[in-house]
């Protein structure tokens, strides 16, 4: 079964910037699977922060970026702030509109 | 601007049926596809399955064997249903719609998401 990989967490101070990846346990991720990428807070449904690698949701500060890095996706907040303390989970297309969420990351803004 | 709106009973005896129903306002539901998504306390999201609104559905492979996603688009609403229950299905069911541009696929519109526990 396919495993869709996220760092379990990550800090990073205020203004500064992190880069969270989004890999499989068995082969690359390239932009055919059509990375997704979902901000969650406690107790709050998803929004859409990335979609189709790189496309920011309406509405989404530029200071978040999706790329594909290596053999992952990624997602790079730059400055980051207070209120971008939350869930990060990605979101792998496996073709055949099958979907699988990562594992999820655990940003900690401090 | 596109609401959805989960409802069902929060509390299902295990070995049962769970049903939960997704009310859409707002929008038409033509042309679009419409999931479901679960979280157990704690943990993770879980793609469980999309219908179009013609009806065809894709499932996880995972839950395949249990889930039955269904439309009644004259109703403005989608259905689930997870069949055997045990306790690890204890999760905050959320709906959702899929909206499709030149990049892609994403789940644009969520509703607020119900608890259901399994429980005798």
């Amino acid at each position: 079964q396919t495993v869709v990989t996220q760092e379990p967490s990550f800090s990073v101070s205020p203004g500064g910037t992190v880069t969270l990846t989004c890999g499989l346990t068995s082969g690359s991720v390239s932009p055919s699977y059509s990375p997704t990428w979902y901000q969650q807070t406690p107790g709050q449904a998803p929004r859409t922060l990335i979609y189709g690698t790189s496309t920011r949701s309406s509405g989404v500060p530029d200071r978040f970026s999706g790329s594909i890095f290596g053999n992952k996706a990624a997602l790079t907040i730059t400055g980051a702030q207070a209120d971008d303390e939350s869930d990060y989970y990605c979101v792998l297309h496996m073709g055949s509109g099958i979907y699988v969420f990562g594992t999820g990351t655990k940003v900690t803004v401090l | 601007q596109v609401q959805l709106q989960e409802s069902g009973p929060g509390l299902v005896k295990p070995s049962e049926t769970l049903s939960l129903t997704c009310t859409v306002s707002g929008g038409s539901m033509s042309s679009y596809y419409w999931s479901w998504i679960r979280q157990s306390p704690g943990k993770g999201l879980e793609w469980m399955g999309h219908v179009f609104y013609s009806g065809s559905t894709t499932y996880n492979p995972s839950l395949k064997s249990r889930v039955t996603i269904s439309v009644d688009t004259s109703k403005n609403q989608f259905s689930l249903k997870l069949s055997s229950v045990t306790a690890a299905d204890t999760a905050v069911y959320y709906c959702a719609r899929f909206t499709y541009d030149s990049s892609g696929y994403y789940l644009q519109y969520w509703g607020q998401g119900t608890l259901v526990t399994v429980s005798s």
